[in-house]
């Protein structure tokens, strides 16, 4: 099977450490997205990458996030000094940009981040 | 800006009962697509259907049917003869034809089935 997957699964961390997040899409799809989800939350939307330019950022995406895609191929979501509110399950999500423009994101199956 | 509602946060039924998720959205644009998710107890978001604007034919598939209506910005999921492994949230969602296709997704009702 070759879905979304990512690395790790599970994070826990201090405050004020550093971490980062993998997200190996599914091959053949031009669109990678970042989500996050907090408990008995819906995901909330955080930026996305065609091929291996960002091209959106949420509000929410603070300067102590950074995401890259740098070959159109896997991503990586860096949280910078940690705090406890960035606590959630981080989501990647990856579509292919074909013929309709909103083929379905499907998605992997989520880094649970906890900041001590 | 666009806005998904799930009035119910949780159901719960026995099994063979009919159920219906309610979903409510708001938008400005024309052109827009809505979306039903689920989740189970593993985590991992499952596309079930993707609808768009202009196609308000109502859709069925097993026992899942779709009933969209314009008029009332409702895209609603109904669940025929439940069954225990229908238990998950289920989470309704909408996305913008100039947006990127970013979801924006209301805040999902969990569904328990009970046997």
């Amino acid at each position: 099977d070759t879905g979304v997957s990512q690395d790790p699964r599970h994070k826990i961390t201090k405050r004020g450490q550093n971490v980062t997040f993998r997200c190996d899409p599914i091959s053949e799809h031009n669109r990678l997205y970042w989500y996050r989800q907090t408990l008995g939350q819906g995901p909330e939307f955080l930026t996305y990458f065609q091929n291996e330019a960002q091209l959106e950022k949420s509000r929410l995406l603070s300067d102590r996030f950074s995401a890259e895609r740098p070959k159109g191929s896997f991503s990586t979501l860096e949280i910078q000094r940690t705090e406890q509110g960035d606590s959630a399950m981080y989501l990647c999500a990856s579509s292919n940009m074909g013929g309709s423009d909103h083929n379905e994101q499907f998605f992997g199956p989520g880094t649970r981040l906890t900041v001590l | 800006a666009q806005k998904v509602t799930q009035a119910q946060t949780e159901i719960s039924v026995v099994e063979k009962e009919d159920v219906t998720l309610d979903c409510v959205y708001e938008t400005r644009d024309t052109t827009y697509y809505l979306f039903w998710y689920k989740q189970p107890p593993s985590g991992e978001l499952v596309f079930l259907i993707r609808r768009n604007s202009f196609d308000e034919q109502n859709e069925i598939s097993g026992r899942y049917s779709w009933n969209f209506q314009k008029s009332t910005s409702s895209f609603n999921f109904t669940i025929t003869a439940s069954q225990v492994v229908d238990s998950a949230v289920y989470f309704c969602a909408l996305s913008l034809n100039n947006a990127g296709n970013m979801l924006t997704f209301g805040g999902g009702t969990r569904l328990m089935v009970k046997p």
